[in-house]
C-alpha cells in the first residue's frame, strides 16, 4: 500500500542528545515536509523539500537539521540547540505545486528530560 | 492575531446533529484544506478548495474567497467522527500552509 512512515512512534531522549526521526514514502511524491505540533497551536513548518539533495528552512528551523539523499526518505535530526524538543513531529509529502493535497504520516511523539 | 482562525475551539454535539466549524484568514491564498485528526495523532486531508462548495458523503465545505472564510459542515454526525478538524490556508505568495489550531469536535451517543 502507498503511504507515508514514520518511526518510532514514541521516541524518548535525554537532554544534550541529538535524536534522528524517520520519514518514508513510497508515493512517488518530489515534495515533503516536516510540522512540529505543539498543543494549543497550528502545526509549524520546520524543513521541507522539493528535490533530491535540497532543502529549505520553514519558519522554525533552529535547532533541526534534515537531508533529502533519497526521493522516498526526508529524515529530521533534532539536535540539542532545540530548546524546546518534547513535541509531535509530523512528516508529510506532496506533487509538486502547493495546490496538491499534502499527505501526512502518523506522527512521532518526541520527549527529552 | 493568527492568520488562520478557527472557531469553535472546542465543540461537543448529541449523535444526529448538524455540526459547523468555522474558518477565517486574513492572507491572500490560493487554496484552503481542511484536515482531520484522530486521537492517535494522524492526520487525513478532508477537502482542498478554492471557490464554491465540495461534499464528501456527510461533510461539506464551503469557502467565501471576498470574505476570507469557510464552513465545515458534518450532517448527521456520529461518535466516529469525533476528532480534532483543522483549516490550512495555502498562501498565494509562498505556496505555504498556514495552519489553525484545530477544533475539538466530540459526538456523544
Amino acid at each position: 500500500d502507498g503511504g507515508i512512515t514514520q518511526s518510532p512512534k514514541y521516541l524518548f531522549r535525554k537532554e544534550g542528545q541529538n535524536v534522528t526521526l524517520s520519514c518514508e514514502q513510497n508515493l512517488n511524491h518530489d515534495a515533503m515536509y516536516w510540522y512540529r505540533q505543539d498543543p494549543g497551536q497550528g502545526l509549524r513548518l520546520i524543513y521541507y523539500s522539493q528535490i533530491v539533495n535540497d532543502f529549505q528552512k520553514g519558519d522554525i528551523a533552529e535547532g533541526y537539521s534534515v537531508s533529502r539523499e533519497k526521493k522516498e526518505s526526508f529524515p529530521l535530526t533534532v539536535t540539542s540547540a532545540q530548546k524546546n524538543p518534547t513535541a509531535f513531529y509530523l512528516c508529510a509529502s506532496s506533487h509538486l505545486g502547493g495546490t496538491y493535497e499534502q499527505y501526512f504520516g502518523p506522527g512521532t511523539r518526541l520527549t527529552v528530560t | 492575531k493568527n492568520e488562520v482562525e478557527q472557531s469553535p475551539q472546542n465543540l461537543t454535539a448529541q449523535e444526529g446533529e448538524f455540526i459547523t466549524i468555522n474558518c477565517s484568514y486574513s492572507v491572500g491564498i490560493s487554496a484552503l484544506h481542511w484536515l482531520q485528526q484522530h486521537p492517535g495523532g494522524g492526520i487525513v486531508s478532508l477537502f482542498m478548495l478554492s471557490s464554491g462548495k465540495k461534499k464528501h458523503g456527510r461533510l461539506i465545505a464551503t469557502i467565501n474567497i471576498q470574505e476570507k472564510h469557510s464552513s465545515l459542515h458534518i450532517t448527521a454526525s456520529h461518535p466516529r467522527d469525533s476528532a480534532v478538524y483543522i483549516c490550512a490556508a495555502l498562501r498565494g505568495d509562498t505556496d505555504k500552509l498556514i495552519f489553525g489550531t484545530g477544533t475539538r469536535l466530540q459526538v456523544f451517543p
